[in-house]
């Protein structure tokens, strides 16, 4: 069965912080890896990554894959309030995408 | 608003009854997901459909839970004799074919069984 662990459960921190987050897989055909940010109800689609060791980078967020290691990380910059959300790692194999529990990260001012 | 949207946001119902959720999906996306979520965990898997055709359907769907698609654009999700355990936020999401990990979801319909 497909397997999507994060880490850490839960972060908090104080806002102009950098933080690193994780997540390790173990799937069957392998074709994506997804970053998600869940703030109340809709996950957003953050980034895809299918190639190892090309960073994928939008503003202060950036993210990379380890194909060989099967994890990925994703770094948030001088992280801000609106930063504080859930952050999920979802991996497809075939046609679904099988998620991790997330890790839910707030932002101290 | 021509993002994915489900209906209703709230659900409240006894043990027993039947309920039916309804997600109609961005308007040139063949592909329709639903997956659901309760607290503190990632969202599951449930079904999809390309187009009308219902291709995977989880373990976790039980035989009390019935999605169709019936003309390709919006989707139900249907569960008879709901159990406490249905408890969850029902998640609806929609893709392109090409492209299909790029899933743009709804806000949920929230159950909560009485």
């Amino acid at each position: 069965e497909d397997k999507v662990v994060q880490s850490p459960l839960s972060l908090v921190v104080h806002e102009g912080d950098t933080v690193t987050l994780n997540c390790s897989y173990e799937v069957t055909n392998f074709r994506s890896l997804l970053w998600y940010k869940q703030e109340k109800k809709a996950p957003t689609f953050l980034f895809m990554l299918t190639s190892s060791g090309i960073e994928k980078k939008s503003g202060r967020l950036s993210s990379i894959l380890d194909k060989k290691e099967l994890f990925s990380i994703l770094n948030i910059t001088a992280t801000q309030t609106g930063d504080s959300a859930v952050y999920l790692c979802a991996v497809r194999a075939e046609e679904k995408l099988t998620f991790g529990t997330g890790t839910r990260l707030t932002i101290i001012p | 608003d021509t993002g994915v949207s489900q209906d209703p946001r709230h659900k409240i119902t006894k043990r027993g009854q039947n309920v039916t959720f309804r997600c109609d999906p961005i308007s040139e996306h063949n592909r329709l997901y639903w997956y659901r979520q309760t607290l503190g965990q990632g969202p599951e898997f449930l079904t999809y459909f390309q187009n009308e055709a219902q291709l995977e359907k989880s373990r976790l769907l039980s035989d009390r839970f019935s999605a169709e698609r019936p003309k390709g654009s919006f989707s139900t999700l249907e569960i008879q004799r709901t159990e406490q355990g249905d408890s969850a936020m029902y998640l609806c999401a929609s893709s392109l074919e090409l492209g299909a990990e790029k899933l743009f979801f709804g806000s949920g319909t929230q159950l909560s069984v009485l």
